[in-house]
């Protein structure tokens, strides 16, 4: 079963604080996305990174795709309370075109 | 601002009724996903249409769901006969422009439909 494991699960941080939130796989992806998603709402996609070693940066969050592709990570820094919810990585792995969501990582930055 | 939309956005149901969830993707988009959400398995894929086309539906019981869309502007998901095991967040997704299998889609989901089978 190719799955994309997410650490961690649950994490609760003061304002101001910086944070990594991981996902990793121990098959290949084609590419990760990364989404939030607040509570009654659907995901909404974040970045797409797509090449190796590949990083992008949103603002306060930095994302890296694994030079191997089968992991990836999100750094906040400075985390702030509008960055509470839950973070999503996403991906087809190589050689299919089926989308596996990753297990989550639920985040509460508190005031 | 266009947006996808869902309803109902809330539905309680007693075992074995029959369970309806509709979609209207956003306008042009000719990619609609179906997905499930529970606390114990997360976000999963049900079914997923091209130009109005089935493509995959290998993520969603075929003894009792099946998918459709009418037309360009509506997607169904409907569940007969319902089982509490069903209880969960539905979720459409639409999409536009490069291939899905590339893996740089964009979807952009709809509010859930938010079902509690008795």
């Amino acid at each position: 079963t190719q799955l994309l494991e997410q650490s961690p699960q649950f994490l609760s941080i003061q304002e101001g604080e910086n944070l990594t939130v991981y996902c990793n796989s121990s098959s290949v992806f084609s590419s990760l996305q990364w989404y939030r998603q607040e509570p009654g709402e659907g995901p909404v996609l974040l970045v797409t990174v797509v090449t190796g070693g590949e990083v992008k940066k949103l603002k306060r969050l930095t994302f890296q795709f694994g030079d191997a592709r089968k992991d990836s990570s999100l750094h906040i820094t400075a985390a702030q309370p509008g960055d509470t919810g839950l973070y999503l990585c996403a991906g087809p792995p190589s050689g299919t075109y089926k989308y596996i969501f990753g297990t989550g990582t639920r985040l509460k930055v508190l005031a | 601002d266009a947006r996808v939309t869902q309803t109902p956005r809330h539905k309680v149901t007693e075992m074995g009724q029959e369970v309806t969830m509709r979609c209207q993707p956003i306008l042009g988009h000719n990619t609609v996903f179906w997905y499930r959400q529970t606390m114990m398995q997360g976000l999963e894929l049900l079914a997923y249409f091209r130009n109005r086309a089935p493509l995959d539906d290998s993520g969603m019981p075929k003894d009792r769901f099946s998918a459709e869309m009418p037309d360009a502007t509506l997607a169904t998901l409907k569940i007969q006969p319902s089982e509490p095991r069903d209880s969960a967040v539905y979720f459409c997704a639409s999409g536009s422009g490069t291939p899905w299998a590339s893996g740089r889609e964009t979807q952009y989901f709809g509010p859930g439909t938010r079902l509690l089978v008795l």
